[in-house]
């Protein structure tokens, strides 16, 4: 079972409002990550969490706050986003310290596509 | 620094046919693992295939095989027997496999397949 689930697939909020995308996975990977697509471009790295602590946070506004609960959960936290964040937000899980690359390939759940009014 | 260079923006191929979908790269990084994704309309990110730099044969997974060319810093996807589904934008990508190294994926900019009846 290759499965990462994200909700909501859509989200419409405007510039004030707060509001959170969560991604489960429970393929018993230790290592997720948030990416930000932007229309006909490849996705951009944002958050890396290793064994549940943040490894990676790519320079991304403080607008955005990533939490890792538990090691099946990632969530990504809005607040006063900006209409260009417009964007599809894919979340991704791989193992990780296994030794063997073939194992750690990335996994992707459907995206949420987030508009900003 | 990585970097992955995918020249062909769009490719048309008619069912039943093979089509190759170029890649190339750029790394300092002895080891590494390559990789190739698909993405729907739908935009859930599709892991196809793998490749690592070590790899002595060429990966094959079904109707997918990667013709990795390592002196040529080239690893070209091929789909064979294309179907109406194939029908999508395809990136390569390029993963640092050092155990210090920077673990999250490079994109290239994609090739949209479109296969025609």
């Amino acid at each position: 079972d290759t499965e990462v689930t994200q909700t909501p697939k859509h989200l419409v909020m405007g510039m004030t409002n707060k509001k959170s995308l969560k991604c489960e996975q429970h393929m018993g990977h230790r290592a997720m990550y948030w990416y930000k697509q932007k229309a006909k471009k490849p996705p951009e790295l944002m958050f890396v969490y290793s064994y549940e602590k943040l490894s990676i946070n790519e320079s991304v506004p403080s607008r955005f706050s990533p939490e890792c609960p538990n090691s099946s959960l990632l969530n990504l936290h809005l607040h006063a986003l900006q209409p260009e964040d417009s964007a599809l937000y894919l979340c991704a899980s791989s193992q990780e310290g296994t030794g063997v690359p073939s194992q750690e390939t990335q996994y992707f759940g459907p995206g949420t596509r987030l508009l900003v009014l | 620094a990585q970097k992955i260079t995918q020249t062909q923006p769009g490719m048309f191929v008619q069912e039943k046919e093979a089509v190759t979908l170029d890649c190339t790269y750029d790394t300092s990084d002895p080891s590494y693992g390559l990789f190739w994704y698909k993405q729907p309309s739908s935009g859930e990110m599709i892991f196809l295939i793998y490749q690592g730099s070590y790899d002595q044969q060429n990966a094959t997974e079904g109707r997918y095989s990667l013709n990795f060319q390592k002196a040529r810093k080239s690893a070209n996807l091929v789909i064979s027997a294309s179907q109406l589904g194939d029908s999508a934008m395809y990136f390569c990508a390029m993963r640092d496999l050092r155990g210090t190294g920077r673990r999250a994926l490079t994109f290239g900019s994609g090739t949209r397949l479109q296969v025609q009846p």
